[in-house]
């Protein structure tokens, strides 16, 4: 089956302790892309990756690291992690690219709690 | 930057209504628009995708239509259901060469609720 997965699904973490939340396809996708998504404040981009070792921000880069050495994989990583970075977050991936027309496929989230 | 916003922030309909969900935005460069479909608890599907140079698309009881000049976007579902209940979000990718037409923004969705 095509999908998005993310884990973990759930996570309560504390400040300061280094995670990472991991994002894999397998749909042989060449762009992925990772969100977090506010009550207020909507959806909003962190990071996106074209393709492999090509990575560049998206609108709130701020205090997340992210690293494309393989095209199945996406992790989002959080050095030190801080309360307002208590939120939703989404993996996404389409084959080509958003300038193309093809479907963006989302994850099922993952709820990250950081006290 | 570019800001997209979402008219109504609610809608609640009876069922068999036609309605109209709005977004606009404030840079008229972008490549394309999307709308999405967002069920509780989980991710984002995509209904439609609009190119910068298309004036509308259709999926069933979906037709989304762009006015790039203008910077609006409608999508109209006709015969709603209740399992057309739900948030509905739009986005529109930013055209500005290299690899921009990576960055997608989003309105802050439009929930929508039919009921029988």
């Amino acid at each position: 089956e095509a999908q998005v997965t993310q884990n973990p699904r759930y996570l309560i973490t504390v400040t300061g302790k280094k995670l990472t939340v991991t994002c894999s396809q397998n749909m042989n996708h060449e762009y992925m892309s990772w969100y977090r998504q506010d009550p207020g404040l909507g959806l909003r981009q962190i990071y996106y990756s074209m393709n492999v070792e090509v990575t560049d921000k998206g609108d709130v880069p701020e205090g997340y690291k992210v690293s494309r050495k393989e095209k199945r994989n996406f992790p989002l990583i959080l050095e030190s992690p801080s309360p307002n970075q208590t939120s939703l977050y989404f993996c996404a991936s389409s084959l080509l690219g958003l300038r193309f027309y093809n479907e963006q496929f989302f994850g099922p989230g993952t709820r990250l709690t950081v006290l | 930057k570019q800001e997209v916003t979402q008219i109504p922030a609610a809608l609640s309909v009876p069922e068999g209504e036609n309605l109209v969900l709005n977004c606009s935005f404030t840079d008229s460069a972008i490549y394309n628009l999307q709308w999405f479909r967002q069920d509780p608890g989980k991710g984002l599907t995509s209904l439609l995708l609009i190119q910068s140079s298309q004036r509308e698309q259709t999926s069933g009881r979906l037709n989304a239509s762009l006015d790039k000049s203008s910077g609006r976007s409608t999508l109209y579902i006709a015969a709603s259901q209740p399992g057309d209940s739900a948030t509905y979000l739009c986005a529109v990718t930013r055209n500005a060469g290299g690899t921009s037409y990576g960055k997608l923004t989003f309105g802050q969705g439009t929930i929508l609720t039919v009921h029988p």
